[in-house]
């Protein structure tokens, strides 16, 4: 069955660093989404990514955020400079057209120290 | 504002006993989807259920079951018969605009069964 794969498992990193989260979403899904869970908290939406342009973002995806989907199949996460509080799980999602379930990779969990 | 409200934060049954994991949803749309889904401790999230706002009719499976009442704005997931691999955080969640716009999600129920 297919399925959403995230890239990696796991990351550290230091505070001020960059990062880029990857997503290889489901193959001709046409919804993308990156989604976030502070430990114990619960999965909060960060931007949404349809017809290669965002289509909706919330107040936590700011200047920091950015997203990309540059090949036809990745669709990745960077963090410009990172803090302490972007310590969380983060999801990507897709979803096809016409269908309102979206479904969530394994998450990676990042880790700022 | 929509929102999603699991006011459960944790509950703990011994296996085989029943439990149903309550949610409340707002919204002013007519037109809206209500999710179910399922965080193991591994971590992932695994969707289990989707119900459109016209479709009132209890849905079951095997052993789950759902309850959604427009009249209470609520969608209630019931487990019978509970197993410890039932134990997860389960999140209920909601999109409207005929389901175009992300998910809010309530806080999440932690489940515990206990053998």
């Amino acid at each position: 069955e297919p399925e959403v794969t995230q890239t990696p498992s796991h990351q550290v990193t230091q505070m001020g660093q960059e990062v880029i989260l990857r997503c290889v979403p489901i193959s001709n899904h046409l919804y993308f989404y990156w989604y976030r869970q502070i430990l114990g908290q619960k999965v909060e939406f960060l931007v949404s990514f349809y017809n290669n342009e965002i289509s909706e973002k919330s107040e936590i995806f700011d200047d920091q955020f950015s997203v990309e989907r540059p090949d036809g199949s990745n669709f990745t996460l960077k963090i410009r400079s990172t803090k302490l509080e972007d310590s969380a799980m983060y999801f990507c999602a897709s979803r096809p057209g016409g269908k309102t379930e979206a479904f969530f990779g394994q998450g990676t969990r990042l880790t700022v120290v | 504002a929509q929102k999603v409200t699991q006011a459960q934060t944790e509950i703990s049954v011994v296996e085989k006993e029943d439990v149903t994991l309550d949610c409340v949803y707002e919204t002013r749309d007519t037109t809206y989807y209500l999710f179910w889904y399922k965080q193991p401790p591994s971590g992932e999230l695994v969707f289990l259920i989707r119900r459109n706002s016209f479709d009132e009719q209890n849905e079951i499976s095997g052993r789950y079951s759902w309850n959604f009442q427009k009249s209470t704005s609520s969608f209630n997931f019931t487990i019978t018969a509970s197993q410890v691999v039932d134990s997860a955080v389960y999140f209920c969640a909601l999109s409207w605009n005929s389901g175009n716009t992300p998910l809010v999600f309530g806080k999440g129920t932690r489940l515990s069964v206990i053998a």
